[in-house]
């Protein structure tokens, strides 16, 4: 299997900070990646998939790129709301999160 | 409004089997895929197994190959996790999740989840 991995483990922020979190797979997987965004006791949200392609109803300070084996999420303006757990995932492999938290 | 509800997690022993159920309301259930994905206590996500609409392809993570099955009533708009052999290593928290159709397997919808603990 193709193993994904995710930098920082974590990340301390401050509200209007622009954050970025890297995903990286092992072998190429084309733009087939999607991110994810969880809280405590929730389940995950679809926030990205197809690497760039924004899910309904996420706000548009989140965003996607990359292609091949390197992916970023960014977060243009963190908001209170942001903070949570990130996680990557393509196919049967999510990545170990990131957890955003408060600097 | 698609709706994912899990059910039939809880206690069993070590070696013991379980059944989760999933009841899908508010979308086309027959039309798509679906996964069950497992999350243990302070963890991160796992995938477990997945499903194609009509049944007839499954896939399993390694770690619960032969001892898992997946499957589905389309009739019931049902999914299911038939989970045999279980073992510590299995205690979690498990998501049923819908397949948003796209390469890759992203998942648009999740359940609440069911927690499943295995201890004697």
């Amino acid at each position: 299997d193709i193993q994904m991995t995710q930098s920082p483990s974590t990340l301390s922020a401050s509200v209007g900070d622009r954050v970025t979190i890297t995903c990286r797979a092992s072998q190429s997987i084309s733009s087939w990646l999607a991110w994810y965004q969880q809280k405590p006791g929730k389940a995950p949200k679809l926030l990205i998939y197809k690497a760039s392609s924004l899910e309904s109803g996420v706000p548009s300070r989140f965003s996607g790129s990359g292609s091949g084996t390197e992916f970023t999420l960014t977060i243009s303006s963190l908001q209170p709301d942001d903070f949570a757990t990130y996680y990557c995932q393509q196919y049967r492999t999510f990545g170990p999160g990131t957890k955003v938290d408060i600097k | 409004e698609v709706q994912l509800v899990e059910s039939g997690g809880g206690l069993v022993q070590p070696g013991g089997s379980l059944r989760l159920s999933c009841a899908a309301s508010g979308f086309t259930f027959s039309s798509y895929w679906m996964h069950w994905v497992r999350q243990a206590p302070g963890k991160g996500l796992v995938w477990v197994s997945r499903i194609n609409s009509d049944g007839s392809s499954t896939s399993y993570a390694d770690s619960v190959k032969g001892r898992f099955t997946i499957s589905r009533d389309n009739a019931k708009n049902t999914l299911y996790l038939q989970m045999n052999s279980l073992r510590a290593e299995d205690t979690a928290v498990y998501y049923c999740a819908r397949d948003r159709g796209d390469s890759g397997y992203p998942i648009d919808y999740w359940g609440q989840g069911t927690l499943v603990t295995v201890s004697s």
